[in-house]
C-alpha cells in the first residue's frame, strides 16, 4: 500500500544530542514537508522540499536540518541547538504541480530526557 | 501571506447534536481550503476540500463545509455527531506557494 512512513513512533533524546527522524514515502510525490505540533499551536512548518536536492526553511527552522537526496526520503535532524525539542513531529507529502491535499505520516513523538 | 484562523480551541457537544466548527482564512485570491481530522497520537486525515465550483462540499464521515467568500469562511458542519467524532480538527489552506498553512485546531469533545 502507498503511504508515508515515519519512524520511530517514539524517540527519547538526552540534552546535547542530535537525533534524526525518518520520513519515507512511496507515493511518488514531489513535495515533502516537516511540521511540528505543540498543544494549542496547530502545525508549524519546519522545512519543506518541492524537488530532490532542494529544500527551504519554514517558519521555525532554527535548530533543525534536513536533506533530500532521494525523492522518497526526507529525514529531519533535531540538533542540540534546538532548545525545546519535545513535541510531536509530522511529515507530509503532496503531489507536485498543483494544489491538492497533503498526505501525512503517523508522526514521531520526541521527548527530551 | 496566507493565514488560517480557528477561533474555537474546544467545542463540546452532546452525541446526536449538530456541529459547526469555524474557520476563517486570509488570502487575496481564491484559496484552496481543506479540513483534516486527527485522532490522538496519529497523523491527519483529509475530511474534505474546496477548490472551486459549488460552495457546499461533501466529505467523508458525513461532514460538509460551506465556502463563503464574503465572510472569508469555510465552516465545517455535521448534522448529528457520534461519539467517535471526538478528535482534533484542523482547517488548512494553500495559496500561491503550494505550502499548506494550518489553523491551530479545534478539539471536539462529545458527551454521551
Amino acid at each position: 500500500d502507498g503511504g508515508i512512513t515515519q519512524s520511530p513512533k517514539y524517540l527519547f533524546r538526552k540534552e546535547g544530542q542530535n537525533v534524526t527522524l525518518s520520513c519515507e514515502q512511496n507515493l511518488n510525490h514531489d513535495a515533502m514537508y516537516w511540521y511540528r505540533q505543540d498543544p494549542g499551536q496547530g502545525l508549524r512548518l519546519i522545512y519543506y522540499s518541492q524537488i530532490v536536492n532542494d529544500f527551504q526553511k519554514g517558519d521555525i527552522a532554527e535548530g533543525y536540518s534536513v536533506s533530500r537526496e532521494k525523492k522518497e526520503s526526507f529525514p529531519l535532524t533535531v540538533t542540540s541547538a534546538q532548545k525545546n525539542p519535545t513535541a510531536f513531529y509530522l511529515c507530509a507529502s503532496i503531489p507536485g504541480g498543483g494544489h491538492t491535499e497533503a498526505f501525512f505520516g503517523q508522526g514521531t513523538r520526541l521527548t527530551v530526557v | 501571506a496566507q493565514s488560517v484562523t480557528q477561533p474555537d480551541i474546544h467545542i463540546t457537544v452532546s452525541e446526536g447534536a449538530s456541529l459547526e466548527l469555524r474557520c476563517n482564512y486570509s488570502y487575496g485570491a481564491t484559496p484552496y481550503l481543506f479540513w483534516y481530522v486527527q485522532s490522538p497520537g496519529q497523523g491527519l486525515q483529509l475530511l474534505l476540500k474546496y477548490f472551486s465550483g459549488d460552495t457546499l462540499v461533501q466529505g467523508i464521515k458525513g461532514f460538509e463545509a460551506e465556502f463563503k467568500r464574503s465572510q472569508s469562511s469555510f465552516n465545517l458542519r455535521k448534522p448529528s455527531v457520534h461519539w467517535s467524532d471526538a478528535a482534533e480538527y484542523f482547517c488548512a489552506s494553500s495559496g500561491g506557494s503550494y505550502i499548506p498553512t494550518f489553523g491551530r485546531g479545534t478539539s471536539l469533545i462529545v458527551h454521551p
